[in-house]
């Protein structure tokens, strides 16, 4: 069955201190893997994107992910957090055949520390 | 340019009535999803309009969620009867023809309480 699973619900971290939110997933065909995050207030925003190619991906913000197909893994990370990075994070996975659905996980609240 | 603007942000009602959701696109998109999460659970794929027309309804839960898009414009989401389950926040996204849906802008959803 297809899922991605975010082991983490709730991570707390200091400001200024790195992140690394993690994300595992299930799926039979070659992945399209994506990181969304929902500020409060806010819509659901794409924050990167991988596809094929270099497996570390750079995003907005200045996240990055990194995809690991043994692992089927796809951590998210940020060298220093701001913050106005406290926000819900969800990793999602879609078909490379483009049908137009993507699988999220149930994703992670992110608390800064002043 | 407005974004995806979901109404209301915020619905509190009691099990048995009616309740409807409203997206109003992006201006030219013709792709138009909706999408709920329901509390502690993930956010799951309910269907998919192209233009005013049904690409995909495989994730409406029962018959008592009904979805139109009259003229190909806004979008409602129509709950009756309501139930406790229903419970949970229902995002709209839409993005242009031709483009997936990890390429759509999100709304902010509707948090719909029914109590």
């Amino acid at each position: 069955a297809q899922s991605v699973t975010q082991p983490d619900i709730h991570i707390t971290v200091s400001e200024g201190a790195s992140l690394e939110l993690r994300c595992n997933y299930s799926y039979g065909a070659t992945p399209y893997l994506f990181w969304y995050v929902q500020s409060p207030g806010q819509g659901l925003q794409l924050l990167l994107k991988y596809f094929s190619g270099d497996t570390l991906v750079q995003g907005i913000k200045g996240f990055e992910a990194e995809f690991k197909r043994s692992q089927s893994s796809f951590n998210l990370r940020k060298p220093s957090v701001h913050w106005s990075d406290a926000a819900e994070y969800f990793c999602a996975v879609g078909a490379m055949n483009r049908d137009d659905k993507i699988i999220f996980g149930k994703g992670t609240r992110l608390h800064i520390l002043p | 340019e407005a974004g995806v603007t979901q109404f209301p942000s915020h619905s509190v009602i009691e099990k048995g009535q009616t309740v409807t959701l409203r997206c109003d696109p992006i201006s030219g998109h013709d792709n138009l999803y909706w999408y709920r999460r329901v509390m502690g659970k993930e956010i799951k794929f309910l269907l998919h309009f192209v233009k005013e027309s049904k690409q995909d309804e495989s994730g409406m839960p029962n018959n008592r969620f009904l979805a139109e898009r009259t003229g190909g414009t806004y979008s409602t989401l129509k709950v009756q009867p309501a139930e406790l389950e229903d419970s949970g926040v229902y995002f709209c996204a839409s993005s242009p023809l031709g483009q997936g849906v990890w390429e759509a802008f999100f709304g902010q959803g509707t948090r719909l309480t029914v109590v």
